[in-house]
């Protein structure tokens, strides 16, 4: 089955950097790859997505890059907030069905 | 629009116990899901619905977990008997069709003493 890997685990920045996370795959039939924030005791919250005939996405200061040829894609935060604090989590998925496998999330912090 | 949603909202109980949990999805939405999240963990997908029917349940452990959702509507999680390693949140989430965004419920936050 599928395998997705996610680092870092933990990412703190200032506020006003920038965050980038990593997440990798194992299959490469994965076609749909989608991000998750889930803020401390809260449900998890589509932020952004990407299908595989795209190579990158942006929504404001989020981004998201895909590299099929390496199976791997990345989350971009710009000027980060504090209000960004929370964990972070990468899926992917595959065919007509969305069957996501996620990663184990990153908790990044934004210091003021 | 109402979100998903799920009770109870918080469960303990003793091993070997019996636990039930229910899942009313966004109306109009044929897809449902079970996941359970280990705390410091992703997700897991335990079972998929497609209105009435199973799309998926390969991770959901069928000797002690069962799931359904006979109407298409609303889905019950039952977990009997209860082990310490199933202490979790199970979530509930729902999408329109297959590949669209999908919508979690607040979730069910199961202590197993």
């Amino acid at each position: 089955g599928e395998n997705v890997e996610q680092h870092p685990s933990t990412l703190s920045v200032q506020e006003g950097d920038s965050a980038v996370i990593k997440c990798t795959y194992s299959d490469s039939a994965s076609n749909y790859f989608p991000w998750y924030k889930q803020e401390l005791g809260k449900r998890p919250q589509l932020i952004i997505d990407i299908r595989s005939n795209v190579g990158e996405k942006k929504d404001q200061r989020i981004a998201v890059t895909l590299n099929k040829t390496a199976k791997h894609f990345s989350l971009h935060i710009t000027e980060t907030q504090p209000e960004d604090s929370a964990v972070y989590f990468c899926a992917a998925s595959k065919g007509r069905s969305y069957i996501p496998t996620f990663g184990r999330g990153t908790s990044l912090i934004v210091h003021p | 629009e109402a979100g998903v949603a799920q009770s109870p909202r918080y469960k303990i109980i003793e091993k070997r116990q019996s636990v039930a949990f229910w899942c009313n999805p966004i109306s109009g939405h044929a897809t449902l899901y079970w996941y359970q999240q280990i705390l410091g963990q992703g997700p897991k997908l335990l079972i998929q619905f497609q209105n009435n029917g199973v799309v998926d349940d390969s991770q959901l452990p069928k000797d002690r977990f069962s799931a359904e959702r006979l109407k298409g509507v609303d889905s019950t999680l039952k977990i009997q008997p209860a082990k310490l390693e199933d202490s979790a949140v199970y979530l509930c989430a729902s999408s329109f069709r297959g590949l669209d965004e999908q919508y979690f419920g607040p979730g069910t936050r199961l202590t197993v003493t």
